[in-house]
């Protein structure tokens, strides 16, 4: 049962647009959350993370929203580069544990 | 710094036959996880050492599969026999130990195994 969920497996969006990518979870328990980028045949690399006493976090172009209440979070990218083209993962972190619990991954177009 | 290091890149075996994956973690991080690549289930946590010890190996799919770390600079991951549904990318990485922090783990990149 995946505690993470990344239900778009893809997204297309145009240069200079904003792209938002969606992520759902099911604990309670997470206590940080993270994305983290992927280009093909290289390793997933950290993107921006987020508290969960905090409900936004900005770095640059990319802001992570965060609602408890809903269980959900949000990777806003403003604005949308070619370079942006990956996949990215949303991850979550256990208050008890250390391993980060992943997502399947959204798989993001940007078109020039 | 050298990054998490992983060989093979690519590794092309039959059905049956043992398959040994390596890795080495950056230096001074003391916790290790290997990771599983699939279309069907992404990203999934196979398992995991602290200070070479494992810790949680409930993601490990079957007595098929089995990870040692004899060191802190180095850890196998070994499939025998290895079967096509374990096809797959299998990732490396590594972080310093929990406390305060986001938890950020650094990846290595992957090593692309094939079971024909």
């Amino acid at each position: 049962d995946q505690q993470v969920k990344q239900n778009s497996p893809s997204l297309s969006v145009q240069e200079g647009r904003i792209s938002i990518l969606n992520c759902d979870y099911t604990n309670s328990m997470f206590d940080y959350f993270l994305w983290y980028k992927k280009y093909p045949a290289e390793g997933p690399t950290f993107l921006i993370s987020i508290s969960s006493i905090k409900d936004k976090n900005e770095d640059g172009r990319f802001t992570v929203f965060l609602n408890k209440s809903a269980k959900h979070l949000s990777l806003h990218i403003v604005p949308s580069q070619p370079g942006d083209s990956a996949v990215y993962f949303c991850a979550a972190r256990h208050q008890a544990g250390t391993a980060l619990i992943f997502g399947k991954g959204t798989t993001l177009s940007v078109s020039s | 710094d050298a990054g998490v290091i992983q060989s093979p890149r690519h590794e092309v075996t039959e059905m049956g036959q043992e398959v040994t994956l390596r890795c080495k973690p950056i230096s001074g991080h003391d916790y290790l996880f290997w990771y599983r690549q699939t279309m069907m289930r992404g990203l999934e946590l196979l398992i995991y050492f602290n200070n070479n010890v494992p810790i949680d190996d409930s993601g490990m799919p079957e007595d098929r599969f089995s990870a040692k770390m004899p060191n802190a600079s180095f850890s196998t991951l070994k499939i025998q026999p290895s079967e096509p549904r374990d096809s797959a990318v299998y990732f490396c990485a590594s972080r310093r130990g929990t406390g305060a922090g986001t938890g950020e783990l650094f990846f290595g990149e992957g090593s692309r195994l094939t079971v024909l």
